[in-house]
């Protein structure tokens, strides 16, 4: 399986942009990049994730380097309710269906 | 969008006894349902993965006899925790990846057990 490496944490002002880094070096060229956050106590929530270019949705955008081996997701205007455990997985195909194993993740404390 | 329903969100049972888990998924079918173990300030680790109407299949370390999981339907998987003791306390989350899913996997509110 593909690691992905994170740094444990981050802060960042309320109304600001909060840029999160991946490094995932050894993705294989079929893996999609995913990214989770997780709220005390919750489920994982779905943010978004690519392959190959840069996607961007409602919540966030990801940017995704030309040899994918790192990523980058934006919260383009951090509010409080962004704070939580945020994380950078890649899919692995096992037997026929994907699995999905979780790194450290980083914490984002947003500030106000 | 996909929803995953998890229950119970917190149970309390005694030690040596056993406690079942659901994790459903609401508005598609389940081939894959995913189960994980987290404890405080950890992250996520897999215990499992099943397939509809197949075995599971158990990351290195996980006791399948212990944890017990079982996938019947596209719909419903249950992992039983058998003879719980105190260090079987943990959150545990269930995800679901429907057929064709393309945005990634569903995961459910999670469950909190506490073996006393």
């Amino acid at each position: 399986d593909a690691k992905t490496t994170q740094p444990p944490s981050m802060d960042c002002a309320e109304g600001r942009a909060a840029n999160l880094p991946c490094n995932h070096s050894t993705i294989s060229g079929n893996e999609y990049v995913y990214w989770y956050r997780q709220i005390h106590s919750q489920g994982p929530q779905y943010i978004i994730h690519g392959l190959k270019n840069n996607e961007t949705n409602e919540m966030a955008s990801l940017i995704i380097t030309e040899d994918r081996k790192s990523s980058t997701l934006i919260l383009p205007h951090a509010t409080l309710r962004d704070t939580a455990v945020y994380y950078c997985i890649v899919s692995s195909s096992y037997g026929g269906y994907q699995k999905v194993t979780f790194g450290t993740g980083t914490k984002l404390q947003v500030i106000p | 969008g996909a929803v995953v329903s998890q229950h119970p969100s917190r149970v309390i049972c005694k030690s040596g006894t056993s406690v079942k888990i659901e994790c459903r998924s609401l508005d598609f079918q389940a081939t894959t349902m995913f189960w994980y173990r987290q404890f405080p300030k950890q992250s996520l680790m897999l215990m499992a993965t099943s397939n509809e109407g197949s075995k599971a299949t158990y990351e290195q370390g996980v006791e399948k006899d212990k944890f017990l999981i079982n996938h019947a339907s596209l719909t419903l998987s249950t992992l039983t925790v058998t003879s719980a003791h105190p260090e079987d306390s943990s959150f545990y989350i269930c995800s679901a990846r429907g057929a064709g899913q393309n945005y990634g996997y569903t995961f459910g509110s999670g469950t909190r057990l506490t073996v006393v």
